[in-house]
């Protein structure tokens, strides 16, 4: 199993809706996440960052982390086509004392008007 | 803010060339990393540095050299460039979370 893993997707979601984006992560990974959005051509900018059970507002975003079942998404509210752009989901590697990340493979996301 | 800033957002070399790529940071973080980026395969780490002058290889590091004299910056080297080097690059460094440079899309002909 990869250390961080997400469906490559496209998600295709209907502007004004919530996107939903999903990263599963293994045991060798701490819980400390972070979620990148990188638009085609550009380099990931980081959006989120969440090191707690439970939820954390942003705006328009919402990351949530469940350490029982190994999972961290990321809510899109009222999504707009500008948010169309593949997302990232990384971890800290255990042992890594905290000076590395570990990427999944990033989930496109598609924003229809 | 931090910024992470690549000397170059596009390059074109030839094959044998020697390459530099430069990155600047200017938070005063320790970590810093180049990744290489292709469609289908996602991040993947060349090398990697934590403190001046010290470095790490990463999952590809074939082909490649870095260098990290001052705590700022840090560079990529391609010894002799080739065609499967054609890929875009992107300097990241680690503070509570990884910030990127702009990326530097380099094609080898």
């Amino acid at each position: 199993q990869k250390e961080v893993e997400q469906n490559s997707g496209p998600l295709s979601v209907p502007e004004g809706a919530i996107a939903s984006l999903n990263c599963t992560y293994s045991d060798r990974v701490s819980q400390s996440f972070f979620w990148y959005r990188q638009y085609s051509g550009k380099s990931p900018e980081l959006i989120m960052s969440i090191y707690s059970n439970g939820d954390k507002e942003d705006g328009r975003f919402t990351a949530q982390l469940n350490k029982a079942s190994q999972y961290v998404s990321l809510l899109i509210r009222d999504s707009q086509p500008s948010d169309s752009a593949t997302y990232l989901c990384a971890g800290v590697p255990l042992g890594s004392a905290g000076n590395m990340l570990t990427f999944g493979g990033g989930t496109r996301l598609m924003v229809k008007p | 803010d931090v910024k992470v800033t690549q000397s170059s957002r596009y390059l074109v070399k030839r094959t044998g060339e020697k390459v530099f790529l430069e990155c600047v940071q200017d938070m005063d973080h320790e970590n810093m990393f180049w990744y290489r980026q292709d469609p289908g395969l996602g991040l993947r780490l060349i090398y990697f540095s934590y403190d001046v002058k010290m470095k790490e290889k990463g999952d590809i590091p074939e082909g490649y050299s870095v260098s990290r004299e001052k705590k700022e910056r840090f560079s990529l080297i391609l010894e002799s460039a080739s065609t499967n080097q054609t890929s875009m690059y992107l300097c990241a460094s680690l503070g509570n979370g990884a910030f990127f440079g702009q990326g530097t899309r380099l094609t080898v002909v």
